[in-house]
């Protein structure tokens, strides 16, 4: 049974970078085909979605946001991770990462397995 | 750009009734991209339809989806307690390679 679990500072302060790393287990992440994504929810509100890694290392990125995003792999610790600049209030959020079985680069088109979220807060 | 939009916002219903969510994109999508989620307070969403009509595993088959081009639906046929939460559709732009989702319908106990 794949699990994925976030992991990261809760409190980030403004103009700083945000940092989490999601590992996953119960699998290989460099095995098969997948699409490795960072997803968030500020409170109250609905998903958006942040930007993906493939499986070989290739990424895509929200064009709202991919001026301060990056997303990368470390396979040998089984762990994809995002890195979010100069972060504000606006950042703040539960921040989930989720997997999509894609076939060969083929996108299934949606999230099958999900962490359980954490927390970030932006604030001085 | 697509934009998904949900309706209604919250639907209010009892146990053992039929409800029936909307998504309807601002453009086409294909249906093989088309999903729908439910959420739980505290929950990370859960998959519950992938490809607009096929359940993922494990879900029970009181949940169906359908639709095409704009409009999706999702229906539950009858109402459990466990049913009750956020739903959300979602969609994947094969051409602009990014994932969008509505905004959310919350279904509530009557």
């Amino acid at each position: 049974q794949v699990q994925l679990q976030e992991s990261g500072p809760g409190l980030v302060k403004p103009s700083q970078t945000l940092s989490l790393t999601c590992t996953v287990s119960g699998g290989s992440i460099s095995s098969g085909s997948y699409y490795w994504s960072w997803i968030r929810q500020p409170a109250g509100k609905g998903l958006e979605w942040i930007g993906r890694i493939y499986t070989s290392g290739s990424t895509n990125y929200n064009p709202s946001l991919k001026s301060r995003v990056t997303i990368s792999v470390d396979t040998s610790k089984n762990q994809f991770s995002l890195k979010l600049s100069s972060v504000t209030a606006a950042d703040t959020a539960v921040y989930y990462c989720a997997r999509d079985p894609a076939y060969y680069y083929d996108s299934s088109g949606c999230f099958d397995y999900w962490g359980q979220g954490t927390l970030v807060t932006v604030s001085s | 750009e697509i934009v998904l939009t949900q309706s209604p916002g919250t639907l209010s219903l009892s146990p053992g009734e039929r409800a029936t969510l909307s998504c309807r994109a601002s453009q086409s999508v294909s249906s093989s991209y088309l999903a729908w989620y439910q959420q739980k307070p505290g929950q990370a969403p859960r998959l519950l339809i992938y490809g607009a009509s096929s359940r993922a595993t494990g879900i029970p088959d009181r949940f169906s989806g359908s639709g095409s081009g704009t409009d999706f639906t999702l229906t539950i046929s009858r109402l459990e307690p466990e049913d009750f939460a956020v739903y959300y559709c979602q969609q994947y732009g094969s051409s602009l390679l990014m994932y969008t989702f509505g905004q959310g319908t919350k279904l509530e106990i009557k």
